[in-house]
């Protein structure tokens, strides 16, 4: 157990289905990230949360919403997704913004692996 | 925005081996993360270390800031350190950017 817990680890959809992808930390971080990690490609950066107000978005399309309710909770709503947004989805939190006075780097989640059909 | 390079992007060991993988960035960064994937997908952070020498068992880092690069040393490999190994820099806007990773495979 990594203090990150990430629901499903599994996931298939159709493209006009409406899914939503649940992230969870347990070490009291109070920034969290999305990252969405494709076959062959870096990881890439999509959005960010510190302390509940979304700071990035990484020029994401609409078809992905993000949701903070709260600094331990953070979802991405799906819905009519593309063939080629099929992908790990990585959450991953952190205390503060690393690099500002932070003790440590981010701690991941096991991924969610999103398969669109 | 800051590049990372990695490099070998493979690397095939025997059990036992000795490893070294190199992360380039090319910018100056003050902040710098090693981190394995294994092959269920899951991210674990192993350095944070924005310079100097750390190490943890069978595994240390040098990150030397100013040359732009960092070393992560893996010794007398197993086959559980088989996975993707990541680097990642802090950008400007306070965020990491990874780089594309070593595949490492270790043969029993």
């Amino acid at each position: 157990e990594t203090g990150v817990t990430q629901t499903p680890r599994h996931l298939v959809m159709g493209m006009t289905n409406k899914k939503s992808l649940k992230c969870e930390q347990h070490l009291g971080h109070n920034a969290m990230y999305w990252y969405k990690q494709s076959a062959k490609k870096p990881l890439e950066l999509m959005f960010v949360y510190n302390f509940k107000e979304q700071t990035e978005n990484n020029s994401v399309p609409s078809r992905f919403s993000p949701e903070c309710p709260n600094s331990s909770h953070l979802f991405l709503h799906l819905h009519t997704l593309q063939p080629e947004d099929s992908a790990l989805y990585l959450c991953a939190s952190s205390q503060g913004f690393p690099g500002q006075g932070s003790s440590g780097g981010y701690t991941f989640g096991s991924g969610t692996r999103l398969t669109v059909v | 925005g800051i590049q990372v390079e990695q490099s070998p992007p493979d690397l095939i060991l025997q059990e036992g081996a000795n490893s070294t993988l190199r992360c380039n960035f090319s910018d100056s960064v003050n902040n710098l993360q090693w981190f394995h994937q294994n092959p269920w997908g899951q991210l674990i952070n192993l350095f944070y270390i924005p310079s100097g020498t750390k190490q943890n068992g069978r595994l240390s880092a040098t990150t030397v800031a100013t040359e732009r690069y960092s070393l992560l040393y893996i010794s007398s490999s197993q086959t559980t350190d088989s996975g993707v190994y990541f680097c990642a820099v802090l950008d400007y806007g306070q965020n990491f950017v990874f780089g594309p990773g070593t595949r490492l495979s270790v043969l029993p």
